[in-house]
This record gives structure tokens, C-alpha cells and sequence, in this order.
């Protein structure tokens, strides 16, 4: 079964570089999520997509901007990159048909791992 | 503001049972999920409460009690391949937000 894709999977850019991280949801999902994750920390919610619209957004920096394309796939842009912005950064889709109801099976990406020098 | 407590750690051996608790204090709540994260992996889905009560899916069941704003993961016949991050998330009522607790690294040991 398709999964969901994300590239690069790795990355190391330097401070005050700009670095864009791409996401390919499982097809005909309907919502992408963009998460944080530093070391030994939980996933924190940046910011979600619904039918290419932006949805919700949580704890995104204002350096930090995402967007969703007309395929679905969807693009976190990243600009001014400071030290602390190394982590993992997952990518998660789902739909009205994942698990038990609505929207509550999150399906995650493999995450790329962003170093900043 | 967002608080999801659960235990940091758990250590556990094979063949046992373990529960995995998760308080919460949200601004709104829809439903309470669990992932499972091996180190260095993604998340996986195990399972979700919408309602209060007790959903099985296979060695693993969940409990919520949204009167307590309390849940648990309870794993049963537990496996060396158990060990893992276990991670409660709730969902910010009818929105595409979720909050994650700060996760129990689970320690199965022979």
C-alpha cells in the first residue's frame, strides 16, 4: 500500500539558510499535517491543510510558511534557519475514511531530519 | 493552554501486562489517540477513543473517560518488539489539530 513520501530525507543547511521540505500524501487523503520533533521530545503540531486550504496551525514560527498544491502534495518553507530548528520534521496525511471515524488515523511520512550548522 | 501528561518511562518484562496512562488538560477535545514510535521511526497509529470506554484491537486496548479527562493504553503479552515510545495525542475538538503528550519509553526486557 502507498505511503506517505517526504524528501529529502535528510538535510544539513547552515544558519540564516532557507531549506524547503516536501511531503506526498497517501493518494485521496484529504488532509496533511506538518510536525516538529526535537530530540527525546513529542511531535509538536505545526500547522494542517484540508482540501488545500490551510486548516489549523499550532506552533509554527513565522520564519516557517507551508502550503498545499493542487496535486496535494504540500511544501514547508523555511527561512532564516536557526540552530534550534534542527529535528525531525514528519509529514502525516489523513482522511474521512482513515480508522474508526473521522479523520482520526494519522498516517505518518518517514520524516526528514534537518541539521542546521 | 495544552497540557498531555503521561510517565517518562516504563520498564516491563516479557509475557507481562502494562499500562500506559495520559491526563489531559485541553481548551477542547474530540477524541484521544495513541502512536507508537520506535526510535529514529515515524508514528504509528494504534488506536483511537472517541467515547468513553474500552476499545481492544488485538494485544493492545485503550480507555478514556472524558469525565476524568483520562485515558491509558494497556498492553497485554508484551514483546521485545514492544519496546518503543508511546505517545497519547488528542484531538483539538472537530479541528485537523492534534497535541501530543510527551511520551513513556517503553523497556521490555527478557
Amino acid at each position: 500500500a502507498a505511503g506517505v513520501i517526504q524528501s529529502p530525507r535528510h538535510l544539513i543547511k547552515e544558519k540564516r539558510e532557507t531549506a524547503t521540505l516536501k511531503c506526498y500524501p497517501i493518494p485521496r487523503h484529504d488532509t496533511v499535517y506538518w510536525y516538529q520533533q526535537g530530540p527525546g521530545q513529542d511531535p509538536q503540531f505545526l500547522i494542517s491543510f484540508y482540501e488545500k486550504m490551510q486548516s489549523d496551525k499550532g506552533s509554527i514560527p513565522d520564519r516557517f510558511s507551508a502550503q498545499q498544491f493542487s496535486d496535494y502534495h504540500s511544501e514547508l518553507n523555511m527561512s532564516s534557519l536557526e540552530l534550534g530548528d534542527s529535528a525531525l520534521y514528519f509529514c502525516a496525511s489523513s482522511s474521512k475514511l482513515s480508522g474508526t471515524e473521522n479523520h482520526n488515523e494519522q498516517f505518518f511520512g518517514p520524516g526528514t531530519r534537518l541539521t542546521v550548522l | 493552554g495544552q497540557s498531555l501528561e503521561q510517565p517518562s518511562e516504563v520498564t516491563a518484562v516479557e509475557g507481562a501486562i502494562v499500562q500506559i496512562n495520559c491526563t489531559y488538560q485541553t481548551s477542547g477535545f474530540y477524541g484521544l489517540s495513541w502512536y507508537q514510535q520506535h526510535d529514529g521511526g515515524a508514528p504509528t497509529f494504534l488506536s483511537y477513543n472517541g467515547l468513553d470506554g474500552l476499545e481492544e484491537t488485538g494485544r493492545f486496548s485503550s480507555f478514556l473517560s472524558r469525565s476524568d479527562s483520562y485515558g491509558y493504553l494497556l498492553l497485554q503479552e508484551l514483546q521485545m518488539k514492544d519496546s518503543a515510545s508511546y505517545f497519547c495525542a488528542v484531538r483539538e475538538a472537530d479541528f485537523n489539530k492534534f497535541y501530543f503528550g510527551s511520551g513513556t519509553k517503553l523497556n521490555v526486557k527478557p
